[in-house]
């Protein structure tokens, strides 16, 4: 089955700074990446996703990058605010399966 | 419009006691998820649906029954609860494998 690893486990920046995470993964056909944003006790949230027909995709301040040869894609956010501290979780949709397997999350803190 | 709505939202049980997690959603969608969230595991999932009257073991179903009574409503039982169990149990809805998918508020549950 799908295996993702995600990197770092987390993640301190100073606001204005842009903050990267990034993860692996191990299936080759795996053709849906959505990143989500969990608050302190609430809901994870579909943040961003990008299918593997396209490298880049960008929504304001967040954009995913997709490298299929290396099975690897990554989170950007660019001018970070406080308001982004929170856990952010990635995940893969194996070629074969019905299934997101999700990344073990990484802790972001947006320092003032 | 709810989304998906999950109940309890907290509960206590003591071991070998049996319990039944409710899902709903109101998004018309085919597809239904249970995970559960423990401190730096992310969500591990248990068991989905990925259509109405299909049921799939997920990474953990080990002590968990579903039912997907409708297309509407996905439950999860606990047979015989144990101390292992305790986390936080999230239950997820999209469109289809490859889209977003939409989480519920999560039901705490303890198991003493």
């Amino acid at each position: 089955g799908e295996n993702v690893e995600q990197h770092p486990s987390t993640l301190s920046v100073q606001e204005g700074d842009s903050a990267v995470i990034k993860c692996t993964y191990s299936d080759s056909a795996s053709n849906y990446f959505p990143w989500y944003k969990q608050e302190l006790g609430k809901r994870p949230q579909l943040i961003i996703d990008i299918r593997s027909n396209v490298g880049e995709k960008k929504d304001q301040r967040i954009a995913v990058t997709l490298n299929k040869t290396a099975k690897h894609f990554s989170l950007h956010i660019t001018e970070t605010q406080p308001e982004d501290s929170a856990v952010y979780f990635c995940a893969a949709k194996g070629g074969g399966g019905n299934k997101l397997t999700f990344g073990t999350g990484t802790q972001l803190k947006v320092e003032l | 419009n709810a989304g998906v709505t999950q109940t309890p939202k907290f509960q206590v049980l003591k071991t070998g006691q049996s319990m039944t997690l409710q899902c709903a959603q109101d998004m018309n969608h085919n597809s239904m998820y249970w995970y559960r969230q423990d401190p730096g595991m992310g969500l591990r999932l248990i068991y989905y649906s990925a259509s109405e009257g299909t049921t799939d073991k997920g990474e953990v179903p080990n002590g968990y029954n579903v039912s997907r009574l409708n297309k509407r409503e996905f439950s999860l039982r606990l047979e015989s609860a144990a101390p292992s169990q305790t986390s936080v149990y999230f239950c997820a809805s999209s469109d289809a494998s490859n889209q977003p998918q939409h989480f519920g508020d999560g039901t705490r549950l303890s198991i003493l």
